[in-house]
């Protein structure tokens, strides 16, 4: 089946080390995102890639980071992980961005700092 | 700026009882809507969309939902529960291409056996 991977499940950092965390697609998607989902709270957007064109939300911290090397890949760097960065990190793909178009979202990546 | 609205953050019902969770939505133009559910310590699945046509759209696992454009309301709703609905649920709102999503606060479901 076609999906979104993400790893690993759970990550676990220690204040300030820097972390990855790792998303793939089966889907050939586009358009690849990463959301950062506090308990009890909503998903929020950090930022998001139209193929090769990065976009940052106006407000995500510059301590977030992304890459995306190819289609199929996208990671999100943490240089300097706080302890309010310990949130559920979710990947999502779609075919556009926006419109009528639906965002699927791998399972999530549970990160703890230390 | 678009925005959503679930009024409900917690919501128990029986099991075997009728569910509807509100949805209330802000935006200028012909809005894309969608309902997310999300199980512990899981991602978001989609539950169902509406992008045009019947206002009256099926879902996954028995949900239905029903637009409505003169209450901008997007209400999730299905006719008996199972204590495998306990979950988070999401509404969100997209719009025009090049406008992400925008996500409600969520709604989370407890099933009393």
């Amino acid at each position: 089946d076609a999906m979104v991977i993400q790893n690993p499940r759970y990550q676990v950092t220690q204040f300030g080390k820097p972390v990855t965390l790792s998303c793939s697609q089966t889907l050939n998607h586009n358009v690849m995102y990463w959301y950062q989902q506090k308990s009890s709270q909503a998903p929020k957007l950090l930022f998001h890639y139209y193929d090769k064109d990065f976009n940052n939300e106006a407000d995500t911290p510059d301590n977030f980071q992304s890459r995306r090397p190819n289609t199929s890949f996208c990671f999100l760097d943490i240089r300097s992980p706080g302890l309010g960065d310990a949130a559920m990190y979710l990947c999502a793909t779609s075919r556009v961005a926006g419109g009528p178009d639906t965002q699927y979202f791998g399972p999530g990546t549970r990160l703890t700092v230390l | 700026a678009q925005s959503v609205t679930q009024p409900d953050i917690h919501i128990t019902v029986s099991e075997g009882a009728s569910l509807e969770l509100r949805c209330n939505y802000s935006y200028g133009a012909t809005p894309y809507l969608f309902w997310y559910v999300q199980s512990p310590g899981q991602g978001l699945q989609l539950l169902l969309k509406y992008f045009s046509g019947d206002t009256l759209v099926q879902g996954i696992k028995g949900f239905e939902a029903e637009f409505k454009r003169s209450q901008s309301s997007f209400n999730l709703r299905k006719p008996s529960v199972h204590w495998s609905d306990a979950a988070e649920y999401f509404c969100a709102v997209g719009g025009n291409a090049g406008n992400m999503l925008t996500f409600g606060g969520g709604t989370r479901l407890m099933v009393k056996p």
